[in-house]
């Protein structure tokens, strides 16, 4: 089935640096490519998501990349801040076209 | 308007007793999914729900687990038999559509402990 792998599994980076997490899906039909931010004690919320007739999408401070060839997929967060500090979930679609298969996670951790 | 909802938001257990968890998806959503979520791990697929269709059951674990949504709206999910390897955070999501591509809303979840 399909296969979602997440690198890093922790980042710890300063106020105002960049923070890249990195994944890499398994089923070359997967379409849709979202980002859940997961604070503790919370549930997880999407924060972007990408589909596969694009490249690059951005909001704000956080921008995803897509590369369908090589299917692998970034998020990317500039000028962090404390409250970034989360789990931040990537996920790809599974065959079916419905559930979602996430990633194992990535603890951010954003130091002031 | 509100949420998705779970309850209980605490269950212990012993080993061996049957649980049901309890999810409420936002009104209007078709599509309501039911996730495992274990200490340090991603979250892990367990059965999805769409309209009256039949249910897409890949992912539950075992024969333990099964889970029912009555009248396309509240759903149970149903682990017999509990083992301590059950224990972790049940997370519910529901959202529009069945397409991976509309956004999941997920509930706070039901953390489940087994003794």
């Amino acid at each position: 089935g399909e296969n979602v792998e997440q690198h890093p599994s922790t980042l710890s980076v300063q106020e105002g640096d960049s923070a890249v997490i990195k994944c890499t899906y398994s089923d070359s039909a997967s379409n849709y490519f979202p980002w859940y931010k997961q604070e503790l004690g919370k549930r997880p919320q999407l924060i972007i998501d990408i589909r596969s007739n694009v490249g690059e999408k951005k909001d704000q401070r956080i921008a995803v990349t897509l590369n369908k060839t090589a299917k692998h997929f970034s998020l990317h967060i500039t000028e962090t801040q404390p409250e970034d500090s989360a789990v931040y979930f990537c996920a790809a679609e599974s065959k079916a076209g419905t559930a979602l298969i996430f990633g194992k996670g990535t603890t951010l951790s954003v130091s002031s | 308007g509100a949420g998705v909802s779970q309850s209980p938001s605490n269950k212990v257990t012993e080993k061996g007793k049957d649980v049901e968890l309890r999810c409420d998806p936002i009104s209007g959503h078709t599509a309501l999914y039911w996730y495992r979520q274990s200490l340090g791990q991603g979250l892990e697929f367990l059965i999805y729900f769409q309209g009256n269709s039949a249910p897409d059951k890949s992912g539950l674990p075992s024969d333990r687990f099964s889970a029912e949504r009555t009248g396309g709206s509240v759903s149970t999910l149903t682990i017999q038999r509990t083992q301590q390897e059950d224990s972790a955070v049940y997370l519910c999501a529901s959202s529009l559509q069945v397409w991976g591509d509309n956004e999941q809303f997920f509930g706070p979840g039901t953390r489940l402990t087994v003794l």
